[in-house]
């Protein structure tokens, strides 16, 4: 079963603009990541944020968490063409180590 | 390092047959886990693997699945007899286990497509 939620399912902006991804998810969580997957590929890891944080960044990437609304946004500045994928939120609960996935985001950045 | 290597990449097989999807983990990692993603349901967790011990198995649809790591280095996951219904793409991953906060690395996936 889903633990998280992204929304929207897709996004299609230009080149240069911020795309702006969220998720939501029902139980408490240990940490939350995020996950890219090209069209054919597997999934790539993008940044994680622990529950004891709110801002975490990684070059473009500004990820967000809100653990009183169970949520947290992915996002990508100044967006390029090749940023074109799906992105997926993840989350571990409780003393496990495995994620669970939300369904993800499509993104489509035209050049 | 050369990733998660998973095979086949791609199969095609007729209804009833016995599939068997490989995986070579990350060395060093002592987690492994299977997933399954279809546009129906994303992507679902199979099994889990710790330390070549099954953790996790409440993902295994039924017993027509089975998944073995009688190592560090090598899983299988099986469907015997296959069926249209498990045409989906499988992904092997592995971490390295340290509690919470793991990052989990992923194969490029087994495209199986039962026919």
């Amino acid at each position: 079963s889903q633990q998280g939620e992204e929304d929207p399912q897709a996004l299609s902006i230009q080149e240069g603009e911020n795309a702006t991804m969220n998720c939501s998810y029902k139980t408490s969580i240990n940490n939350l990541q995020w996950y890219r997957q090209n069209s054919g590929r597997g999934l790539v890891h993008l940044i994680l944020i622990r529950s004891n944080e709110r801002e975490k960044h990684s070059g473009r990437l500004r990820v967000t968490l809100d653990t009183s609304k169970k949520s947290s946004s992915l996002l990508i500045t100044a967006s390029r063409a090749a940023d074109t994928a799906s992105y997926f939120c993840a989350t571990t609960t409780g003393g496990y180590s495995t994620l669970t996935f939300g369904k993800g985001t499509m993104l489509l950045v035209s050049p | 390092d050369a990733g998660v290597i998973q095979s086949p990449r791609h199969e095609v097989t007729e209804m009833g047959q016995e599939v068997t999807l490989r995986c070579k983990p990350i060395s060093g990692h002592n987690s492994l886990f299977w997933y399954r993603q279809t546009m129906m349901r994303g992507l679902e967790l199979l099994i889990y693997f710790n330390n070549n011990v099954p953790i996790d198995d409440s993902g295994m649809p039924e017993d027509r699945f089975s998944a073995k790591m009688p190592n560090a280095s090598f899983s299988t996951l099986k469907i015997q007899p296959s069926e249209p219904r498990d045409s989906a793409v499988y992904f092997c991953a592995s971490s390295i286990s340290r509690g919470s906060g793991n990052t989990i690395y992923f194969g490029e996936g087994s495209w199986l497509t039962v026919v």
